[in-house]
């Protein structure tokens, strides 16, 4: 099945404990992004990757660090977490062909910073 | 800052009729537009996208763009409840990001 998958779902911290969110696709697509969920401000581009080893920031990149290292994966981390970071965060993938970003997003993950 | 400006309801209407949701933008320089249906708890799901002025149909869903007026709208026909989630307007510019709008909620009532 062709699918982004997202882990953990679920996870509460505390403030500087450094975490990881992986991201991962089996669709070959080229682009993936991560993006932030807030009640009232909508879906925030955090970072995007046009392919392995390119990437560049999006709307919101303060506080968060990426890689793209194999075309399948593209985990978030956060270095330092605080609580303003608490947040629905959503990976996505696409295909890169005319230029149109025809995205699949992963579940979800709620990410709780204490 | 390039914008993506929806209403954000909630609208409301009767099953059977035609639901209409509108986008407008700021970047002229746009170029292709998308249209995501978002359920309660879920993620968002690709409904359509349109880059050419005018109108493109897919079944029940007619994605319209003016890009003189820097809008774009989705008009969804014989409502059903199934169609009651967050509709979300999305703009790609020049480059490779998207803006996403804040989202119209739509409620399908039987």
């Amino acid at each position: 099945e062709a699918q982004v998958t997202q882990n953990p779902r679920y996870l509460i911290t505390v403030t500087g404990k450094k975490l990881t969110v992986t991201c991962s696709q089996n669709m070959n697509h080229e682009y993936m992004s991560w993006y932030r969920q807030d009640p009232g401000l909508g879906l925030r581009q955090i970072y995007y990757s046009m392919n392995v080893e390119v990437t560049d920031k999006g709307d919101v990149p303060e506080g968060y660090k990426v890689s793209r290292k194999e075309k399948r994966n593209f985990p978030l981390i956060l270095e330092s977490p605080s609580p303003n970071q608490t947040s629905l965060y959503f990976c996505a993938s696409s295909p890169f062909w005319g230029r149109i970003l025809e995205q699949y997003f992963g579940p979800g993950t709620r990410l709780t910073v204490t | 800052q390039k914008e993506v400006e929806q209403n954000s309801g909630p609208l409301s209407v009767p099953e059977g009729a035609i639901a209409s949701l509108n986008c407008t933008y700021s970047d002229r320089g746009s170029q292709s537009f998308f249209w995501y249906r978002q359920y309660s708890g879920k993620s968002p799901e690709l409904i359509m996208f349109i880059y050419s002025n005018g109108d493109k149909e897919d079944g029940r869903f007619t994605a319209q763009l003016n890009k003189a007026s820097q809008y774009v709208s989705l008009l969804i026909r014989d409502s059903q409840p199934s169609d009651s989630a967050t509709y979300l307007c999305a703009v790609q510019g020049g480059s490779e990001k998207l803006v996403f709008g804040k989202g119209t909620k739509l409620t399908v009532n039987p």
